[in-house]
């Protein structure tokens, strides 16, 4: 069974620190990567995405891919209290257009 | 900036009745996607839609669920005879065809099945 993988936490992490949150998949056909914030009784909403081994930085959010440890990483900089969140993680695999297969979400609490 | 709309956000049903969620996806779009999520479970997928016909279904989309994009704007959700197991939030998504296979997703349906 294809799973995507997260740390429910919550992680907590006082205003102005970084926040690391992780992702592991089980499928090696896995072709791209997404990080999603949802907020409570709210829908996703994408922040990053990321194909390629390494780092991808957009503002204070940093995405990093290592496929053959199978895992994916999101830094949130500087974190504020509006960063907290559910952090999602979704993975297409097989590529193309196909569905994407979410992780169950990390919580994380910035505390002021 | 263009976003995806869902109507109703809020549909109450008695078990058995068929329900129908609207989606409008956003203009340009033309892959679309249905999934749902459980009350403090994961966002699972339901289906996908590519110019006019089914691409891709999970395991959930059984015989009393389809789409259908009756106009050229909307993008709708039946469930024929609803059981008390599909109460969750529905969420419509919606890719362009030049995009990075990024979804974006509406604000969600809440269906209540009593």
């Amino acid at each position: 069974q294809k799973e995507v993988e997260q740390n429910s936490g919550p992680l907590s992490v006082p205003e102005g620190a970084i926040a690391s949150l992780n992702c592991t998949y089980s499928d090696r056909g896995s072709q791209s990567f997404f990080w999603y914030r949802q907020y409570s009784g709210k829908s996703p909403e994408l922040i990053m995405f990321i194909y390629s081994n390494g780092d991808k930085e957009d503002g204070r959010f940093t995405a990093q891919l290592n496929k053959a440890s199978q895992y994916v990483s999101l830094l949130i900089r500087d974190s504020q209290p509006s960063d907290s969140a559910t952090y999602l993680c979704a993975v297409n695999i097989g590529g193309g257009r196909r569905a994407l297969t979410f992780g169950s979400g990390t919580r994380l609490q910035v505390q002021p | 900036e263009p976003e995806v709309t869902q109507t109703p956000s809020h549909q109450v049903t008695q078990m058995g009745q068929e329900v129908i969620l609207r989606c409008v996806p956003i203009s340009n779009h033309l892959y679309f996607y249905w999934y749902r999520q459980i009350l403090g479970q994961k966002v699972e997928f339901l289906v996908s839609f590519y110019n006019n016909e089914i691409s891709e279904k999970s395991e959930i989309f059984d015989d009393q669920f389809s789409v259908e994009r009756p106009d050229g704007s909307n993008f709708t959700l039946k469930i024929r005879s609803t059981k008390l197991e599909d109460s969750a939030m529905y969420f419509c998504a919606s890719m362009s065809s030049g995009s990075n296979n990024e979804q974006f997703f509406g604000p969600g349906t809440r269906l209540t099945v009593l």
